[in-house]
């Protein structure tokens, strides 16, 4: 079945660095990409949308990169802070139905 | 902001109870769903729900019904729990079908089923 993969399962980087959080899809219908950041203990956290007419979003020290070529979802979170360190998920979606399909997700830490 | 809002953050149970979790969003939207999170598996869409009174069956509906009164209100029914189900159960909302509009989490409830 189609799924949304992700590459490494924890990725580790200092306090400062740039981190970069990959992410692989199957789904050539899927028009909508989201990135979520789950803390311990709490819910998915809405960071990141980019629609398939992009291929770049930036937000708040985070940029979003989308290459459908190859099918490839990246997050990047500039100056990594400790306060950045959670689980990031992906997810897809055709906008023409309701069903998201979310990635296994990647634990970032970030080392002081 | 969004604010989806799950009754319970922890709740124990035994087998064989009837369990409700209840969920509540603010921002008017139309689409409500339910998802489970366990290790390993990532999150799994359970039931949801595009109007007040309709549902629709998610990947993993067995074991669960769901109800929709209230547009704002989403509630998850185990009919009888089982110790299989325990996990983390997470709420869930978003705007119109066909809008660029993500989905929007409660802060789950840890449910155990002993």
């Amino acid at each position: 079945g189609e799924s949304v993969g992700l590459h490494l399962p924890t990725l580790s980087v200092q306090e400062g660095d740039n981190s970069i959080i990959n992410c692989a899809y199957s789904n050539s219908a899927s028009d909508y990409f989201i990135w979520y950041k789950q803390e311990s203990g709490k819910g998915p956290q809405f960071i990141i949308d980019i629609r398939s007419n992009m291929d770049k979003r930036q937000g708040q020290r985070v940029t979003v990169l989308l290459n459908k070529t190859v099918k490839h979802l990246s997050l990047q979170i500039a100056a990594t802070q400790p306060g950045d360190s959670a689980v990031y998920f992906c997810a897809e979606r055709n906008t023409g139905g309701f069903k998201t399909i979310f990635g296994a997700g990647t634990r970032l830490f970030v080392k002081a | 902001d969004v604010k989806v809002t799950q009754s319970s953050r922890y709740l124990v149970k035994r087998t064989g109870e009837k369990v409700f979790l209840e969920c509540v969003q603010d921002m008017d939207h139309e689409n409500m769903f339910w998802y489970r999170q366990d290790p390993g598996l990532g999150l799994r869409l359970i039931y949801f729900s595009y109007d007040v009174k309709m549902k629709e069956k998610g990947d993993i509906p067995e074991g669960y019904s769901v109800s929709r009164e209230k547009k704002e209100r989403f509630s998850l029914i185990l009919e009888s729990a089982s110790t299989n189900q325990t996990s983390m159960y997470l709420c869930a909302s978003s705007g119109n079908r066909g809008s660029n509009q993500p989905q929007h989490f409660g802060d789950g409830t840890r449910l155990s089923i002993l």
